[in-house]
């Protein structure tokens, strides 16, 4: 149980597009679900917090506008990074929360070339 | 404002040998506590969590942790690593009210095994 899946685990994009990362809880539901970013040997930083039907909570510093978060189910969060550039590329992981705990996706790995 | 310390970036340990994973908090109340494991390009699996109760947490694949106020800590432990438990681990902390409140991740460890 309580299996997060994120879709694409791999995407390699130009400079200037956007790219849709599907945030997905598989056997539960979460009213509340987590994006983070990874840079290499780092630790994860937490971007935002998506609420179903309502609006995400930025953390300091993220752009939410470049930075796009929809929450409309209780399994189903998306993060839209629009107009990439490279230093977007990173390891991004979303969490869902069970109630008891976060559980976290096998994460998607973005290059913007 | 909660931080989480993971004093040791990089362990080294031989395999069957055993493996303490030390971590140490600082929160106004006594926060829940977890343990994750993320293998290189993986993301995060939850090992155990601690919130009530008895102070040692049995996880999965053989790990355990022990919660001291104390020493504010809560260091993870297995009595005999295998070559798979290579991996980076991290702590986390959480507040009481856990439901939609952030985690608060330390920096990690990462492990590596030795025949």
């Amino acid at each position: 149980g309580a299996v997060v899946s994120q879709h694409p685990s791999w995407v390699i994009c130009k400079s200037g597009t956007s790219v849709k990362i599907e945030c997905r809880s598989l056997d539960f539901q979460a009213t509340t679900m987590f994006w983070y970013r990874q840079f290499p040997k780092q630790s994860l930083m937490l971007m935002a917090t998506s609420n179903e039907g309502s609006k995400a909570t930025y953390e300091q510093g993220v752009e939410k506008d470049k930075f796009l978060i929809n929450h409309a189910s209780l399994t189903l969060s998306t993060l839209t990074v629009t107009s990439a550039h490279p230093e977007d590329s990173s390891f991004y992981i979303c969490s869902a929360d069970s109630g008891w705990a976060q559980y976290f996706g096998p994460g998607t790995r973005l290059l913007v070339l | 404002a909660q931080s989480v310390t993971q004093p040791d970036i990089h362990i080294t340990v031989s395999e069957g040998a055993s493996l303490e994973l030390r971590c140490n908090y600082s929160y106004g109340a006594t926060p829940y506590l977890f343990w994750y494991v993320q293998s290189p390009g993986q993301g995060l699996q939850l090992l155990l969590k601690y919130f009530s109760g008895d102070t040692l947490v049995q996880g999965i694949k053989g790990f355990e942790a022990e919660f001291k106020r104390s020493q504010s800590s809560f260091n993870l432990r297995k009595p005999s690593v295998h070559w798979s438990d290579a991996a980076e681990y991290f702590c986390a902390v959480g507040p009481l009210n856990f439901g939609n409140e952030k985690l608060t991740f330390g920096t990690g460890t990462r492990l590596t095994i030795i025949p």
